[in-house]
C-alpha cells in the first residue's frame, strides 16, 4: 500500500465551480499534512498545512479526519490559474524527518 | 535572496555515462532532500543530507546512485552508468532545519535527465 494515496484524476471543471480532492494515507502516527501545487513541469510549491480543525486560506479549505488516515482540499469558485497538479503530502514521524508526497491529482479549469 | 539553485537544468546522457547533478540551497539552509519525478508520476524521496552527512538515503538505489553535500560548495547527486529508466526530473530542496514539521520545503527548478 502507498504511503499516500490520491486520485490521479484527471478533473476538469468549469470555472468558477467547487472542486475537492481526497487523500488517504497509511501511517497512523504522522502529525504533519500538507497540500502543496506543482504547476506544469515546474517545482512544487507549499500551497497550506492541514490542521485538525480544518483551515481556510481565501478560496482554499483543507481538512484532516485522523481517524479515517483522510485529508481533504475544497476549492471554491474556481480560477482558471488553478489549473495545476495538487500533492498531498505527509511528513513521515520517525527518525529523520521528510516530507512524503502523493502522486498528484491533476486539475484543470475550463473557460 | 536567490531560492535553491539547480544545475543543469536540463542533461542528455547516452547509457553507461555518468550524470552530475548539482544542487545549491537557499542561503542559510543546511538541509537538503532530493526527489526524483518520474513522468506522470508523484516526488519520490530518495536522499536527505546535512553538511557533510547523509542522514537518510533509504530511498536512494543502492547501487549507481550517490550523494554528498561538502562543507563547501553544492550539493552533488551522482548517477553511473545512467539507463534509460534513470530519464526523469530530479528536485532538490532545502530547509533551514531538520523539521519539516512546517511543512516549507524550498524545491529548485529541478533538472531533466534523459537517457538515450
Amino acid at each position: 500500500r502507498k504511503e499516500v494515496e490520491q486520485d490521479p484524476g484527471p478533473f476538469n471543471v468549469p470555472e468558477g465551480a467547487t472542486v475537492a480532492f481526497n487523500c488517504t494515507y497509511s501511517n497512523s502516527a504522522s502529525q504533519s499534512f500538507f497540500w502543496y501545487r506543482q504547476d506544469c513541469r515546474k517545482e512544487p510549491k507549499l500551497l497550506m498545512s492541514v490542521y485538525s480543525s480544518g483551515n481556510e486560506d481565501g478560496r482554499f479549505t483543507a481538512q484532516l479526519n485522523r481517524a479515517s488516515q483522510y485529508i481533504s482540499l475544497l476549492i471554491r469558485d474556481s480560477k482558471l490559474s488553478d489549473s495545476a497538479t495538487y500533492l498531498c503530502v505527509v511528513n513521515t514521524p520517525q527518525g529523520a524527518q521528510k516530507l512524503v508526497f502523493g502522486q498528484g491529482t491533476r486539475l484543470t479549469i475550463n473557460p | 535572496n536567490a531560492g535553491v539553485m539547480q544545475n543543469p537544468r536540463h542533461l542528455v546522457r547516452r547509457r553507461g555515462q555518468e550524470a552530475r547533478l548539482r544542487c545549491s540551497p537557499m542561503k542559510g539552509h543546511s538541509h537538503v532532500y532530493w526527489y526524483r519525478q518520474l513522468p506522470e508520476e508523484g516526488l519520490k524521496f530518495m536522499v536527505y543530507l546535512q553538511k557533510e552527512n547523509i542522514i537518510d538515503e533509504s530511498g536512494m538505489p543502492k547501487e549507481r546512485f550517490s550523494a554528498e553535500f561538502p562543507k563547501e560548495g553544492p550539493s552533488i547527486l551522482r548517477i553511473q552508468q545512467v539507463v534509460r529508466g534513470d530519464s526523469a526530473a530530479y528536485f532538490c530542496a532545502s530547509s533551514p532545519s531538520g523539521t519539516v514539521s512546517t511543512g516549507e520545503l524550498f524545491f529548485g527548478e529541478g533538472s531533466r535527465l534523459t537517457v538515450l
